[in-house]
């Protein structure tokens, strides 16, 4: 099946700093990918739907100017968490979307703001 | 809007048994029907889908889900489970035909005794 990677895997930073985690599709194009957040024993909730060449879409309550996105190619989008603090500590995952409507997940990015 | 509700937050099994995911979703139209498994700390793999057709889907490590559109249900069934298949498991719904992120179920955690 598909794959889609992200890196960094695990990220630990400093109250107040900006993380960037990146999401490729590695061998099939993504018009739309999906970043979700996940928090210990709970579900992942969508966060917003990335198209490339296009501006993000949010979904309530997720701060735009928090957390860009950015889908400067088929095979790449990115989250960067501006100013991040110790609430946005959390496991972030992607999904790419392939033709045909199936989605695959990246295996999740845990960052910890210390 | 779309909802999955996953009853059981837990479910233990002894190895070998059986074993019956329980999923009920609330979606006005058609919806696209995902399950996907998870272990500690890792990403989400996709076990099977259901876009349309028939109704049974047959999916990787042995598992299958029957969609009922009467009961608004798609549950996940092994008819003999291993150790290896204890993890976190997740069903999704996903409307506009699979353009828009996926909604998850809070998910159910199995167990498997020796």
């Amino acid at each position: 099946g598909a794959v889609v990677s992200q890196h960094p895997s695990w990220v630990i930073c400093k109250s107040g700093t900006s993380v960037k985690i990146e999401c490729r599709s590695l061998d099939f194009q993504a018009t739309t990918m999906f970043w979700y957040r996940q928090f210990p024993k709970q579900s992942l909730m969508l966060m917003a739907t990335s198209n490339e060449g296009s501006k993000a879409t949010y979904e309530q309550g997720v701060e735009k100017d928090k957390f860009l996105i950015n889908h400067a190619s088929l095979t790449l989008s990115t989250l960067t968490v501006t100013s991040a603090h110790p609430e946005d500590s959390s496991f972030y995952i992607c999904s790419a979307r392939e033709t045909g409507a199936a989605l695959y997940f990246g295996p999740g990015t845990r960052l910890l703001v210390l | 809007a779309q909802s999955v509700t996953q009853p059981d937050i837990h479910i233990t099994v002894s190895e070998g048994a059986s074993l019956e995911l329980r999923c009920n979703y609330s979606y006005g139209a058609t919806p696209y029907l995902f399950w996907y498994v998870q272990s500690p700390g890792q990403g989400l793999q996709l076990l099977l889908k259901y876009f349309s057709g028939d109704t049974l889907v047959q999916g990787i490590k042995g598992f299958e889900a029957e969609f009922k559109r009467s009961q608004s249900s798609f549950n996940l069934r092994k008819p003999s489970v291993h150790w290896s298949d204890a993890a976190e498991y997740f069903c999704a719904v996903a409307s506009g035909g699979g353009a828009d992120g996926l909604t998850f179920g809070k998910g159910t955690h199995l167990i498997i005794q020796p």
